[in-house]
């Protein structure tokens, strides 16, 4: 199976703009995940979809926001961009069932903002 | 929420010492333990997991034991080597039917020839 796509994998843009980013899951997987990572915070959870319904938020201001398609693929979208956006994002997918499910990580896409 | 604390922030080890990461954790209903590794460059990878009715989890030159009572739990690797070098996250998460992990701040991990 392929693994997780993220594309872009690089964007530059200048506060104030807006940015999309997209996410393949790995085929069959239902479930997508999206983190902001940076230096020293780790790995930050912005939310969560299933079925084209976000299940969970983070705590992110809501210029951050995302959907999920009927296909599984997912966008994130960062609107009025601030210098402290600039981060990795990574998104991950994981299959559904009881239980917990291992989540599959995307090479991320490295957002600069100037 | 659920908070996650990971220490040490950096660790430097000889080849062939072992190497411990401990993380606590704040939701006593937190049952699902993942630990992943990231190499410089590259996507985070589960190494091991635990789920909380488990003490102690082993695989080869890994183990993760969880104390459930204190809420923390720890990364044990024996016998590093030069490719165990990368930044290591702990995480705690509710199963059930949405994914909501809780991610440390990562340890870096340098491995000394």
């Amino acid at each position: 199976k392929a693994g997780v796509t993220q594309t872009p994998r690089y964007l530059i843009k200048t506060r104030g703009q807006q940015v999309t980013l997209s996410c393949s899951p790995i085929s069959g997987h239902r479930s997508v995940s999206w983190y902001q990572q940076t230096p020293g915070q780790g790995l930050q959870f912005l939310f969560e979809y299933f079925s084209e319904t976000q299940r969970n938020k983070g705590n992110f201001p809501g210029r951050f926001s995302g959907r999920q398609f009927s296909n599984s693929r997912s966008e994130m979208n960062v609107s009025t961009l601030e210098l402290g956006d600039s981060a990795l994002y990574l998104c991950a997918s994981s299959s559904t069932g009881t239980g917990p499910r291992e989540q599959f990580f995307g090479p991320g896409t490295r957002l600069t903002v100037l | 929420g659920e908070n996650v604390e990971q220490h040490p922030s950096t660790l430097s080890v000889q080849e062939g010492d072992s190497a411990v990461i401990k993380c606590t954790y704040s939701d006593s209903a937190s049952n699902y333990f993942p630990w992943y590794k990231q190499e410089l460059g590259k996507r985070p990878q589960l190494i091991i997991d635990i789920r909380s009715n488990v003490g102690e989890k082993k695989d080869q030159r890994i183990a993760v034991t969880l104390n459930k009572t204190a809420k923390h739990f720890s990364l044990h690797i024996t016998e590093t080597q030069p490719e165990d070098s990368a930044v290591y996250f702990c995480a705690a998460s509710i199963s059930g039917g949405y994914q909501k992990v809780t991610f440390g701040t990562g340890t870096k991990l340098q491995v000394i020839p």
